[in-house]
């Protein structure tokens, strides 16, 4: 079946533009993460849904980061007047409950000017 | 927060030999405990994962022990092959009901054939 998808794969900003990122999860799948992932770093928790509730949006690193699954399915991360420091991939996951495996998407490579 | 600690960060092995990746954490709740795999601009995928009641577990040349007491964790591949080569990411719930992960900071393997 189809996987995680997301959109676009690559983006690039000018300092001070506004992003939107789109995740597509699987089918069916209640939970959906957002994770960051800086160049040759490990992938960094963002957010988390549960269906349309954002129950964990602790790793978001600012309040120019903002994200939404209006009918839980898909999700949309928006970065609002990009900083080069938001350079990074945005990695998307989804997971048929919370504690199940994750998977993931191909990334948005996010590269700020 | 959670930390997960991954050594080493580059790991060199000729082909057929083994690698062992080892990985600490923080968190004495942590239930989870999965390892991913990244090719080179590629999504993570999950390529084994254990739970905190198990000690060990096995898929074929892939192999994950656990030791809670110590709070560490380590991948074993065995019979190394070229297309091992990828970057792999060790990871823990730090136990969180809806699997929050944290990521180790990845180890680069290279198979020379």
């Amino acid at each position: 079946g189809a996987g995680v998808s997301q959109s676009p794969r690559y983006k690039v900003a000018k300092r001070g533009q506004d992003v939107a990122l789109r995740c597509d999860p699987i089918s069916g799948h209640v939970s959906l993460f957002w994770y960051q992932q800086a160049l040759g770093q490990g992938p960094e928790f963002l957010t988390y849904f549960q269906n349309e509730a954002q129950l964990d949006k602790s790793g978001l690193p600012s309040d120019r980061f903002f994200a939404e699954r209006p009918e839980g399915s898909v999700s949309t991360l928006k970065i609002q007047r990009t900083q080069q420091e938001d350079s990074a991939v945005y990695l998307c996951a989804s997971s048929l409950t919370g504690a199940d495996t994750q998977y993931f998407g191909p990334g948005t490579r996010l590269t700020v000017l | 927060g959670e930390n997960v600690e991954q050594h080493p960060s580059t790991l060199s092995v000729q082909e057929g030999d083994s690698a062992v990746i080892k990985c600490t954490y923080s968190d004495s709740a942590s239930n989870y405990f999965p390892w991913y795999k990244q090719e080179l601009g590629k999504r993570p995928q999950l390529i084994i994962d254990i739970r905190s009641n198990v000690g060990e577990k096995k898929d074929q040349r892939i192999a994950v022990t656990l030791n809670k007491t110590a709070k560490h964790f380590s991948l074993h591949i065995t019979e190394t092959q070229p297309e091992d080569s990828a970057v792999y990411f060790c990871a823990d719930d730090g136990g969180t009901s809806y699997g929050k992960l944290t990521f180790g900071q990845g180890t680069i393997l290279t198979v020379h054939p």
